[in-house]
């Protein structure tokens, strides 16, 4: 069945550092492919999306590319800041029609230190 | 109005309670759904309503009750529920027939239950 592993956290890192958050994914379809984001104490927020091979999906500094060859969609933002700290979750659906199901990743917490 | 809201935020309910969550939209879609999610986990899904219709139910246990009243509304009737109940309970909507789900789900904020 459809699957989607993201890379272990919590990821601990300084203010203004680079940030890459792996993601890759298993999917019988052609999916697309979500971000979410859950700041603490909050619900989940769609961060950015994408929907066919090579698409880039971007939002508030953050962007992924949906990489059919290697089956990923890495989370990736230049220069992090504190209020980014949250747990990020990778997901995608795979559904043609009709109501659809997300498949989720584990999540990724994200620590950034002033 | 893009937004899903979700009542209360917060309920602490004993195990002989009955209580119910609440979730509106406005934004025209006609899935709705509800999820469970524990700390530090991804959402589980619990129930799928789409056009006021009941389309899955993920075995959820029958202490769960999903309603829809209409399109813009779904409850969740709770009741005799156990302390491993206890998580945050998310409700979310979509276009059902967007083909593979290309705008994907807008969440609420939650409902953070307690089971004492």
């Amino acid at each position: 069945g459809d699957s989607v592993t993201q890379m272990e956290g919590p990821v601990t890192l300084s203010e203004e550092a680079f940030l890459t958050i792996n993601c890759t994914y298993t999917a019988t379809g052609y999916p697309s492919l979500f971000w979410y984001v859950q700041y603490p104490g909050e619900g989940l927020q769609l961060l950015l999306k994408a929907t066919k091979a090579d698409d880039k999906g971007s939002n508030k500094g953050f962007e992924a590319t949906y990489r059919k060859e290697t089956t990923s969609f890495h989370l990736e933002k230049g220069s992090v800041q504190v209020s980014d700290s949250a747990v990020y979750f990778c997901a995608l659906s795979d559904h043609p029609m009709g109501n659809y199901q997300l498949i989720w990743g584990a999540g990724t917490k994200l620590i950034i230190k002033p | 109005d893009t937004e899903v809201t979700q009542t209360p935020k917060h309920l602490v309910m004993g195990m002989t309670n009955k209580k119910s969550l609440k979730c509106e939209q406005h934004m025209g879609h006609r899935a709705m759904y509800w999820y469970k999610q524990k700390a530090k986990k991804p959402p589980e899904l619990m129930f799928v309503y789409s056009y006021e219709k009941l389309s899955i139910n993920e075995s959820v246990p029958s202490r769960f009750s999903p309603e829809c009243p209409n399109s813009s509304l779904l409850n969740l009737h709770l009741h005799a529920l156990q302390p491993e109940d206890s998580a945050l309970y998310l409700c979310a909507s979509s276009q059902p027939t967007e083909g593979r789900g290309r705008y994907g789900y807008t969440f609420g904020s939650g409902t953070r239950l307690t089971v004492v």
